[in-house]
């Protein structure tokens, strides 16, 4: 079962910043929340990933709410290349942990 | 430059050939995988290594081996490949005690 829900897909004019939601109503408490993006049929990458504090590193910040039974990915100033598939994925760090279970994830537009 | 490299990118083959595609890794990363992308169906996880000699299936293994001898290498061998096998394949790597995951560029393979 899809342990994160996310709308299917989002646009955002270049430039502006562009805000991703992800819903997982289930997360335990050690779970971390993590965002990687697919940008055509290349490999996904990884964005950034927290516990419960909001993070911030180059590519984006993620705020996680205090139930932390939501998430928000900002791209801050989205540009044509972060047109792609965001993923939000919810599981334990590390360790013998190793299959990441990607959803169907948010598809990003980001138009001229 | 930190990467994992997946040989063959493209390849068209016919039913019940054997085929390897190769994986490798520079960042001697202990945790390996084998994803599949498929449309409508997402990645799916087909096997995973925690290390040298130790590997287990995914969520998809049927139709699959792999091995691993060395750290750096995880090949994926498909000893009778079939139409259903035809995919976008994935090839990932991580530190064990991190989860950020490296992904490989992509296999596209078509079974005839």
């Amino acid at each position: 079962d899809a342990k994160t829900t996310q709308p299917p897909s989002m646009d955002c004019a270049e430039g502006r910043a562009a805000n991703l939601p992800c819903n997982h109503s289930t997360i335990s408490g050690n779970e971390y929340v993590y965002w990687y993006r697919q940008i055509h049929s290349q490999g996904p990458q990884y964005i950034i990933h927290g516990l419960k504090n909001n993070e911030t590193n180059e590519m984006a910040s993620l705020i996680i709410t205090e139930d932390r039974k939501s998430s928000t990915l900002i791209l801050p100033h989205a540009t044509l290349r972060d047109t792609a598939v965001y993923y939000c994925i919810v599981r334990s760090y590390g360790g013998s942990q190793g299959n990441l279970i990607f959803g169907k994830g948010t598809k990003l537009s980001v138009k001229p | 430059e930190a990467q994992v490299t997946q040989n063959p990118r493209y390849l068209i083959t016919v039913t019940g050939k054997k085929l390897t595609v190769t994986c490798s890794q520079n960042m001697n990363h202990e945790y390996m995988s084998w994803y599949r992308q498929d449309p409508g169906l997402g990645l799916r996880q087909i096997y995973y290594s925690m290390n040298v000699e130790v590997t287990d299936k995914g969520d998809v293994p049927e139709g699959y081996k792999v091995s691993r001898k060395e750290k750096r290498n995880f090949p994926l061998i498909l000893e009778s490949p079939s139409p259903n096998q035809t995919s976008l394949y994935f090839c990932a790597s991580r530190k064990w005690t991190s989860d950020e995951q490296f992904f490989g560029p992509g296999t596209r393979l078509t079974v005839l």
